[in-house]
């Protein structure tokens, strides 16, 4: 069946480090794979979109690889602030259009000061 | 620009108490709607999903129903919540199946 693993339930970092998040997943082929940001008692809120074909995509503070060889995607925020603390989301998205996305359980992210 | 609006925020109900949750979608036609459970600490689980007025999919077999009276209106639903309910209910929406998820601000239900 279809998996979707994230690499750790929690993380922690050092301000002004880069925070790498990872994704991996079994028995799927994804169009595309997309990260989202959920804060405490919030919904998730999409941050990035990757396609099967690209291998790196970059916005602002954020860059997301994809490897579909490894099926591994990469999050990482550089330069981190206390603001970036949130539970990260993975998401995978299939070729069809009776596709549903899966989301993996996430990642919980904080960065003290 | 689109919204999407979840009531109530927060609920407290006792076991084998009904249950009616209420999503809608403003900005947008005929999205697809989803709705999903979240455990505390847990990842997203999707219990419904609908392409149109009246098409519901279920993916968990329990006791929740879905229902989608209006273009964009979801219902969330139940005739006797257990303790296994509880959780922190999302709904969201999209403009195909394969496009990006706009969720809602939640409803966190505690069944006692």
């Amino acid at each position: 069946s279809q998996k979707i693993e994230q690499n750790s339930e929690a993380l922690n970092i050092q301000e002004g480090k880069t925070a790498t998040l990872t994704c991996n997943y079994t028995n799927y082929s994804p169009a595309y794979l997309q990260w989202y940001r959920q804060d405490p008692g919030r919904g998730p809120v999409f941050l990035l979109l990757i396609r099967e074909n690209e291998k790196e995509k970059r916005k602002e503070r954020l860059k997301v690889t994809f490897d579909t060889t490894l099926k591994q995607s990469l999050f990482h925020i550089t330069a981190s602030q206390p603001a970036d603390s949130a539970t990260y989301l993975c998401a995978l998205v299939g070729y069809s259009s009776a596709s549903k996305i899966i989301f993996g359980s996430g990642t919980r992210l904080s960065i003290r000061p | 620009s689109q919204t999407i609006h979840q009531w109530p925020a927060t609920l407290v109900q006792p076991v084998g108490s009904p249950l009616s949750l209420e999503c809608t979608v403003e900005g947008t036609s005929n999205p697809n709607l989803y709705w999903y459970r979240q455990a505390a600490g847990r990842g997203l689980q999707l219990l419904f999903y609908s392409v149109g007025i009246g098409q519901i999919s279920s993916e968990v077999p329990q006791n929740l129903s879905a229902s989608r009276p209006q273009d964009r209106q979801f219902i969330l639903s139940s005739k006797k919540l257990l303790l296994s309910d509880s959780g922190f209910y999302l709904c969201a929406w999209s403009a195909g199946s394969t496009d990006t998820q706009y969720f809602g601000p939640g409803t966190r239900l505690t069944v006692l």
